[in-house]
């Protein structure tokens, strides 16, 4: 059973500050990574994907990866209420198509 | 360009009884997943299709039958419903060309009463 593990939050924060999301996964041999938002009553939008060591930036949105530790994080620079949402993080082992899915966090962001 | 569309978006039905989820993508995604979504247990895989008449187990198959001969779309049997079976379900497509991204439909909240 391929596990991800998300910070369980909620997560509250005010506007304009760094959110900061973390997610960590056991199979080492995972290739791809993905980030989810999900509105409540919603379906899960994907916002992020990164696949190499390091960072990628979209926007306010930075994903950061390392995978020696086996460590996948969303940053949210100048939180919106917006933004206020579940985030879950997704994980694919490369051998199938299929994803893994943590739990979520979930953000508040307050004016 | 509709992209994935589910129906119907509500549902409620009686414990026994049989009750078909339909999923539809106009994308052309070769892949396509039905997953639900309860509370304590975030999104866990039923089943999953690779292409026309591939369809393969997910992680929480039992009770439910999935038939895929057409390439757009994936109906979800639920062939006599629990009360367990009450959940969220989302459907979910894509193309495996060097990324495994997924994109999901709207999703369909059943009720079984």
């Amino acid at each position: 059973q391929k596990e991800v593990e998300q910070n369980s939050g909620p997560l509250s924060v005010p506007e304009g500050a760094i959110a900061s999301l973390n997610c960590t996964y056991s199979d080492r041999g995972s290739q791809s990574f993905f980030w989810y938002r999900q509105y409540s009553g919603k379906s899960p939008e994907l916002i992020m994907s990164i696949y190499s060591n390091g960072d990628k930036e979209d926007g306010r949105f930075t994903a950061q990866l390392n995978k020696a530790s086996q460590y996948v994080s969303l940053l949210i620079r100048d939180s919106q209420p917006s933004d206020s949402a579940t985030y879950l993080c997704a994980v694919n082992g490369g051998n199938d198509y299929k994803l893994s899915f943590g739990a979520g966090t979930t953000v508040t962001v307050r004016a | 360009d509709a992209g994935i569309t589910q129906s119907p978006r509500y549902k409620i039905t009686e414990t026994g009884r049989q009750v078909t989820l339909m999923c539809h993508q106009t994308w052309s995604h070769s892949y396509m997943f039905w997953y639900r979504q309860d509370l304590g247990h975030g999104l866990r895989l039923i089943y999953y299709s690779a292409a026309a008449d591939i369809t393969d187990k997910g992680e929480v198959p039992d009770g439910y039958v999935v038939s895929r001969s057409k390439t757009e779309n994936f109906p979800l049997t639920l062939e006599s419903a629990t009360r367990s079976q009450t959940s969220v379900y989302f459907c979910a497509s894509g193309v495996r060309t060097g990324t495994s991204e997924q994109y999901f439909g709207p999703g369909t909240r059943l009720t079984v009463t």
